[in-house]
């Protein structure tokens, strides 16, 4: 099946500095891919699209400057949350959906953790 | 894309079916109905997806009412294993479209009991 990594899983940081999360497609490409967090027992929340060669399109209330995405190849999106403070401190998922199959199911990254402090 | 309504938790003895249920009244004709599941801290798993027939594959079944207004998975012999938060989520699946984002809501966390 599609894999979809994530990287790191886990990170902690100090209050106002930048994390890069990483998202790959390892055998697959993707041309969107998608971006959720989600909180200590809440549902995931869908934070933004990030289309491949283009800009984001970001869910209402998700600040675009905070959450920086870019998707500069098929099998690559990151996401910067920059300026990290203590509310930022998540659960942080990913998405992709293969380019060359049917619009049917998406594949998700294990997910990282980010605590800020 | 149409709202689903799950309860909220749901308790099953390990071996028994698991049988999940989700109302999605407002489906409209070209809604499929998928099932995704989150064991704690790991991302979403896809389960099964159906539009009008039932759907079976190794890891459940979806049984989806002759008005489609309602849909159950079925998971025929849980194990400790799908301890988890099951998300019944309705949506477009078209191609053509393009991208079709998957929003989820509150899900049903079911706790397999041994």
């Amino acid at each position: 099946g599609a894999v979809v990594s994530q990287h790191p899983s886990r990170v902690i940081c100090k209050s106002g500095t930048s994390v890069k999360i990483e998202c790959r497609s390892l055998d697959f490409q993707a041309t969107t891919m998608f971006w959720y967090r989600q909180f200590p027992k809440q549902s995931l929340m869908l934070m933004a699209t990030s289309n491949e060669g283009s800009k984001a399109t970001y869910e209402q209330g998700v600040e675009k400057d905070k959450f920086l995405i870019n998707h500069a190849s098929l099998t690559l999106s990151t996401l910067t949350v920059t300026s990290a403070h203590p509310e930022d401190s998540s659960f942080y998922i990913c998405s992709a959906r293969p380019r060359d199959r049917t619009n049917e199911k998406l594949f998700f990254g294990s997910g990282t953790q980010l605590s800020v402090l | 894309d149409a709202k689903t309504t799950q309860p909220t938790s749901m308790d099953c003895a390990e071996g028994r079916a698991a049988n999940l249920p989700c109302n999605h009244s407002t489906i409209s004709g070209n809604e499929y109905v998928y099932w995704y599941r989150q064991i704690h801290s790991q991302g979403p798993q896809y389960i099964i997806h159906g539009l009008k027939n039932n759907e079976t594959n190794e890891m459940a079944s979806l049984i989806i009412t002759e008005d489609r207004k309602s849909s159950t998975l079925i998971l025929p012999h849980a194990t400790l294993r799908d301890t988890a938060v099951y998300y019944c989520i309705v949506r477009v699946a078209l191609i053509i479209q393009g991208a079709q984002k998957l929003v989820f809501g509150q899900g049903t966390r079911l706790t397999i009991n041994p």
